[in-house]
């Protein structure tokens, strides 16, 4: 139990575009959500916090209109990447966090998206 | 505001031989303790937590780590390792706390690469 999935696992796009990440809770109800960005060879920086039907909490620095994250149902959050540069090339990693059966605050992550901006 | 420490960023040890991956932590409530291993282009795989009760944990994979709260470690050890143990670990700190949007976020260390010489 506890699978969270990640679609797609790798992109590659044009500078300028727009990637959607979706992140979805295969078995349990997600009613926490989190994005974190990990740049080669180092830690996972939390980007932000969405909780099901409400505005995601954004961490100071990343700008909220750059990184556009839906959390629509328990089951699926969305993060958007908008008008992507090549400075936006990262690995994206959600995890889902639930309060059921519990399970306290485990977070069970996700496979991760690379990203590619050309 | 809770924080975590890994000290080492390269581990090297010969297949065999004893793992100690060290963490110290900081944390002004009761803390959960996490350790988690990445294998390249992957997501993030629980090793063993710590919530409450015994302070020795043992987790997959043949890894356990002990919470010392007056040395405030939590330490991963593995008797004998595998060339498979070779990956980034995590260890990371929550609390699990009633109050606002901070509940479950987990705060990572910057990770240990483990290498596994044959």
């Amino acid at each position: 139990g506890a699978v969270v999935s990640q679609h797609p696992s790798r992109v590659i796009c044009k500078s300028g575009t727009s990637v959607k990440i979706e992140c979805r809770s295969l078995d349990f109800q997600a009613t926490t959500m989190f994005w974190y960005r990990q740049f080669p060879k180092q830690s996972l920086m939390l980007m932000a916090t969405s909780n099901e039907g409400s505005k995601a909490t954004y961490e100071q620095g990343v700008e909220k209109d750059k990184f556009l994250i839906n959390h629509a149902s328990l089951t699926l959050s969305t993060l958007t990447v908008t008008s992507a540069h090549p400075e936006d090339s990262s690995f994206y990693i959600c995890s889902a966090r639930s309060l059921t059966s519990g399970r306290g605050s485990e977070q069970f992550f996700g496979p991760g998206t690379r990203l590619t901006v050309l | 505001a809770q924080s975590v420490t890994q000290l080492g960023s390269h581990v090297s040890v010969s297949e065999g031989a004893l793992v100690l991956l060290r963490c110290n932590y900081s944390s002004s409530v009761p803390p959960y303790l996490f350790w988690y291993v990445q294998y390249p282009n992957q997501g993030l795989q629980l090793l063993l937590k710590y919530t409450t009760g015994a302070t020795l944990v043992k987790g997959i994979n043949g890894f356990e780590a002990e919470f010392k709260k007056s040395e405030t470690s939590f330490h991963l050890t593995k008797p004998s390792a595998h060339m498979s143990d070779a990956a980034e670990y995590f260890c990371a700190v929550s609390s699990y706390s009633d109050r606002g949007s901070t509940l479950g976020r987990l705060y990572f260390g910057r990770g240990t690469q483990l290498t596994v010489w044959p």
